[in-house]
């Protein structure tokens, strides 16, 4: 079946660090991929999504690309502050229509 | 406003008593999932339902149960046969199509004492 691995957390930076969490993924067909960020005490919030191979999606200064040939969607942000302090899920949708999520990376920036 | 609300945000009951999480949408969405999270762990699908009267377990089902009588409502049911219910339970839902995100309510909190 569809499944999604995450690197483990927490990660710890300081503000205006580089930002890199893995993410890799196991899916029949052409799967659309998705970076979730959930904040304290929250429900998940959609943070960027990618439909189709070399696709690159971005919000919030945070990039993703997807990448067919590795089965990679690696999160990535140049500076990160404070506020993105959060746990942050990569999740797939395969030929079922239903969301498949990693275990979630928890990431702490400090000043 | 468009969106998902689950009610309550906060829910304590006595073990053996089945408890219902209430859970509806006003984004004409088809689809509609619950997920279970514990500390430290990614969701986990309870149940899903990508049209009314009609649903499917995901991978945890046993000791829960759903109905799905209207498009905007999907509610949970935990019974006293889930072994381990105390959990933050999410509700999301999709327009139901591939490679469509989903939209997730604020979640409850169940704690059984």
């Amino acid at each position: 079946g569809d499944s999604v691995t995450q690197m483990e957390g927490p990660v710890t930076l300081s503000e205006e660090a580089f930002l890199t969490i893995n993410c890799t993924y196991t899916a029949t067909g052409y799967p659309s991929l998705f970076w979730y960020v959930q904040y304290p005490g929250e429900g998940l919030q959609l943070l960027l999504k990618a439909t189709k191979a070399d696709d690159k999606g971005s919000n919030k200064g945070f990039e993703a690309t997807y990448r067919k040939e590795t089965t990679s969607f690696h999160l990535e942000k140049g500076s990160v502050q404070v506020s993105d302090s959060a746990v942050y899920f990569c999740a797939l949708t395969g030929t079922a229509s239903k969301l498949t999520f990693g275990t979630g990376t928890r990431l702490q920036v400090t000043l | 406003d468009g969106g998902i609300t689950q009610s309550p945000k906060y829910l304590f009951r006595k073990e053996g008593q089945n408890v219902t999480l209430s859970c509806e949408q006003n984004l004409n969405h088809d689809a509609m999932y619950w997920y279970r999270q514990d500390p430290g762990q990614g969701l986990r699908l309870i149940y899903y339902s990508q049209i009314v009267n009609d649903f499917q377990k995901g991978d945890i089902a046993e000791g829960y149960s759903v109905s799905r009588e209207k498009k905007e409502s999907f509610p949970l049911t935990v019974t006293s046969a889930q072994k381990n219910p105390t959990a933050f339970y999410l509700c999301a839902s999709s327009i139901g199509r591939l490679n469509t995100e989903a939209f997730f309510g604020q979640g409850t909190r169940l704690t059984v004492v």
